[in-house]
């Protein structure tokens, strides 16, 4: 069955600090991927998306997330988190033989300290 | 401007009431879904509606019922049956079923 992991639950990183966030997909075939950020109380807003071809991808608010298919891995990163980044960030992968849903990770919770 | 709202952003009901949660999108998009999420467990799907008149189970639709009669609505009916209902809704589209979602700003279900 398909599943997404993201071990680490909460992070706390320095404001200018780079960011790594971890997520590990199972899944057979080639997989949609995404990266979402929730404030709270909020809903979920799109990062990035991987679907095919360059396995770096851009998103917004300076982050960018790399599929690696050997290790079964799309981390996200940016190189120097500011304080506005503190939020919950959860990784996806879309179900592709039952109609696209989403599998979510568990999510990661950011703390950005001055 | 486009996007999802769900309405209320607060809801509160006594055990044993069935209550109906809104969702609506103006962006054109033929999928829906609804979410629930519990904190530690992320989300988990309910329902999903790939077109209008028709929709499926998610993981945990148990004591949920949905209906999807307009493209632009999807509203979920949290009944008595559910056990334990109190928890964040989060609804979503997508234009097909395997692209990116847009999520709406979430009702938060609260039942003594």
């Amino acid at each position: 069955a398909q599943s997404v992991t993201q071990p680490d639950i909460h992070i706390t990183v320095s404001e200018g600090a780079s960011l790594e966030l971890r997520c590990n997909y199972s899944y057979g075939a080639t997989p949609y991927l995404f990266w979402y950020v929730q404030s709270p109380g909020q809903g979920l807003q799109l990062l990035l998306k991987y679907f095919s071809g360059d396995t770096l991808v851009q998103g917004i608010k300076g982050f960018e997330a790399e599929f690696k298919r050997s290790q079964s891995s799309f981390n996200l990163r940016k190189p120097s988190v500011h304080w506005s980044d503190a939020a919950e960030y959860f990784c996806a992968v879309a179900r592709g033989n039952q109609g696209g849903k989403l599998i979510f990770g568990q999510g990661t919770e950011l703390s950005v300290k001055p | 401007d486009g996007g999802i709202t769900q309405s209320p952003k607060y809801l509160f009901r006594k055990e044993g009431q069935n209550v109906t949660l809104s969702c609506e999108q103006n962006l054109n998009h033929d999928a829906m879904y609804w979410y629930r999420q519990d904190p530690g467990q992320g989300l988990r799907l309910i329902y999903y509606s790939q077109i209008v008149n028709d929709f499926q189970k998610g993981d945990i639709a148990e004591g949920y019922s949905v209906s999807r009669e307009k493209k632009e609505s999807f509203p979920l009916t949290v009944t008595s049956a559910q056990k334990n209902p109190t928890a964040f809704y989060l609804c979503a589209s997508s234009k097909r079923d395997r692209d990116e979602q847009y999520f709406g700003p979430g009702t938060r279900l609260t039942v003594t």
